[in-house]
């Protein structure tokens, strides 16, 4: 157990659906992020909240929609898919996102499949 | 542009040790980060390297060159459960971290 939690682990959905990745942090950090991994790729960092304020956002897809509505919680709010972005999506937190050698803990990841 | 290299793949057997290289080139530099990978579960962090020292924790070391932009982790007496992805990641000038593809490492009894 790494102190973070996501939810669903699986999901499949189709390209028209809406569905919602949620993940929950019980270490008390105030730095959250959510990566996308893609079969034999590196993880792509998609956004990074700090004391609940948005500081990065690397060109993802406004199908993509993050939320952060406290330190400890941030959801993946996803609509309109397309099949390439079936992929494992791992949330992760650390204590706050400035500093060097700040450890990130990871959630165990959602799996999501599009078809 | 910014760059992480990794092995896609290794395998070592039961009891000897094995040595993952990294090596990166990043828009500055704030340290190295390496993560161990179980299918199905969380990455666990490992180490973090800032300076040119080698790190141990236990089985586990981790080493790092600053001017050659170089890192390896070593694994010594290992055994069936640390078959997993490695992950090694640079910290650029925005402390953001630059992921490699992972090392599969595959234990042979």
């Amino acid at each position: 157990e790494t102190g973070v939690t996501q939810t669903p682990r699986h999901l499949v959905m189709g390209m028209t659906n809406k569905k919602s990745l949620k993940c929950e942090q019980h270490l008390g950090h105030n730095a959250m992020y959510w990566y996308k991994q893609s079969a034999k790729k590196p993880l792509e960092l998609m956004f990074v909240y700090n004391f609940k304020e948005q500081t990065e956002n690397n060109s993802v897809p406004s199908r993509f929609s993050p939320e952060c509505p406290n330190s400890s919680h941030l959801f993946l709010h996803l609509h309109t898919l397309q099949p390439e972005d079936s992929a494992l999506y791992l949330c992760a937190s650390s204590q706050d996102g400035t500093s060097g050698g700040n450890e990130q803990f990871f959630g165990p990841g959602t799996r999501l499949t599009v078809l | 542009g910014q760059n992480i290299d990794q092995p896609t793949e290794m395998t070592a057997t039961e009891g000897a040790i094995v040595q993952i290289n990294c090596t990166y080139q990043t828009s500055g530099f704030n340290g190295l980060v390496w993560y161990q990978h179980h299918a199905g579960a969380a990455p666990t962090f490992l180490s973090y390297n800032g300076l040119d020292v080698l790190e141990e924790k236990g089985r586990f070391s981790s080493f790092l060159s600053r001017s050659k932009g170089y890192s390896y982790l070593l694994l010594k007496e290992l055994q069936m459960k640390d078959s997993a992805s490695y992950l090694c990641a640079a910290m650029d000038s925005n402390y953001q971290l630059i992921w490699g593809t992972g090392t599969k490492l595959i234990i042979k009894p």
